[in-house]
């Protein structure tokens, strides 16, 4: 399954809500994760199973989707939320995005 | 606090072999399915492998079939692979990872280890 993230570049103002997208060329059934990963930083995973929170990471992180569209949303940007963040699908081999690189404005 | 530390990156000339470890602590480390991923400079990311709990069962990418050897000690808590016939096209960092309980999303990674392939 080929995953296509987008946009690939991304800027907006520290409190906007933020939507980044990720589609699969197949359906996912909803085993679709996100990563974020800072500049020089291992990725660390925000959401798994689509939905699903990982301990730790703040509430203001989402995720949602179904079948081959699936989105990370970011209630009200942090200045700590820079970084580039990839999709990951573990239903039929194990896919990454791209990546969709959050900037600040 | 779950702790994964790669080790045994380097420079290493096209056709030569390397071989990582990664070192595993604060969780019982025979319990969990654990994998390499890759990321070349500026890229993005790739699984590499993956192995099961008791090392029994191991997966690859297609493009390291034959090349790359993945497994564990888990007496030692240590993750391997073992990467023979290297290429300039597998020079990345290297990561550690453990994937999530019963599913194969990654929940914890390594700082990772550069593997330069070149003469």
């Amino acid at each position: 399954i080929q995953l296509t993230q987008s946009p690939s570049l991304l800027s907006a103002s520290v409190g906007d809500r933020v939507t980044l997208s990720c589609k699969g060329s197949q359906n996912i059934n909803n085993y679709l994760a996100w990563y974020q990963q800072k500049l020089g930083e291992a990725p660390k995973l925000l959401i798994y199973n689509t939905n699903s929170l990982q301990t730790g990471i703040p509430s203001r992180f989402s995720g949602s989707g179904s079948g081959t569209d699936y989105t990370l949303t970011i209630s009200s940007l942090q200045p700590e939320d820079v970084a580039t963040y990839f999709c990951y699908q573990y239903n039929n081999g194990l896919t990454f995005g791209s990546g969709t690189k959050l900037e600040i404005k | 606090e779950v702790q994964l530390v790669e080790s045994g990156g380097g420079l290493v000339q096209p056709g030569r072999s390397l071989k990582l470890s990664c070192a595993a602590s604060g969780f019982t480390f025979s319990n969990y399915g654990m994998a390499w991923v890759c990321q070349a400079p500026t890229k993005g990311l790739e699984w590499v492998a993956s192995i099961s709990t008791g090392g029994g069962n191991t997966y690859y990418r297609d493009s390291v079939k034959g090349r790359f050897t993945i497994s564990r000690d888990n007496a030692k808590n240590t993750l391997y692979l073992q990467m023979d016939s290297l290429r300039s096209e597998d020079t990345a960092t290297y990561y550690c990872a453990r994937h999530g309980s019963g599913y194969w999303y990654f929940d914890f990674w390594g700082p990772g280890t550069m593997v330069t392939v070149s003469s």
